[in-house]
């Protein structure tokens, strides 16, 4: 089950903040999040395992709510190196099969 | 370290015929995981090896085929090629479930 991120796209000026939103109908073992540069590979940002669990990335921070199988990804105080398309990865189950199914991402462009 | 290596780097075929391409895990990670990148698709899940054994696989045809090699790379295949199957592949690696993946640049495959 894939994975609902939000929004799509979002542009901000430098110094800025942003949210990007990301749930299921499932119940998740983890949730990950990566952010893509055009033309690159995805990159890893953070990992979150248990429900309030916040965890931080200089001015990147995110926070997973287990009850209700969402994620949020912070972004503030924007850089231009913040652009680039994120997308939220997420684990259901506790099962020994992994797979990580990711959400259809959201653009991020910091303007100047 | 050496990050994972995807080879080749570009590919063009013509519809019918069958491709193989390969991963190269970074040194110590047993989990390899194959998705397909398309701009209208987002990333794809195909399938996921650890220690030689798929744990998982996507909704794919079954012309799309992987294995892994005892030293942890993986080779993926598609068959009978269709214009529909142009799209970037990339493989990422991992210690195992819940822990960051690792991609490489990808292999881009175009079917004319």
């Amino acid at each position: 089950q894939q994975p609902v991120q939000s929004p799509q796209a979002v542009i901000l000026r430098e110094g800025e903040d942003a949210v990007i939103n990301c749930s299921s109908s499932k119940a998740l073992y983890s949730v990950h999040w990566y952010r893509q540069k055009h033309g690159e590979a995805p990159v890893f940002l953070m990992i979150l395992l248990k429900g309030g669990e916040q965890k931080g990335h200089e001015k990147i921070s995110a926070s997973f709510n287990e009850k209700k199988q969402q994620s949020s990804l912070y972004l503030t105080a924007s850089q231009l190196s913040y652009s680039g398309t994120y997308f939220c990865g997420t684990e259901e189950g506790r099962d020994s099969s992994y797979k990580l199914i990711f959400g259809s991402g959201t653009r991020l462009l910091v303007r100047p | 370290k050496a990050g994972v290596t995807q080879t080749p780097r570009y590919l063009i075929k013509t519809r019918g015929q069958q491709v193989t391409l390969s991963c190269s895990p970074i040194s110590g990670h047993r989990s390899v995981s194959w998705y397909q990148q398309t701009p209208g698709q987002g990333l794809q899940f195909l399938f996921e090896y650890f220690s030689e054994t798929q744990r998982n696989k996507g909704n794919f045809p079954g012309r799309f085929s992987g294995r892994q090699f005892s030293n942890s790379r993986s080779e993926m295949n598609v068959s009978t090629l269709e214009l529909g199957d142009s799209a970037l592949y990339l493989c990422a690696s991992s210690l195992d479930r819940a822990r960051p993946l690792h991609f490489g640049n990808g292999t881009r495959l175009t079917v004319t």
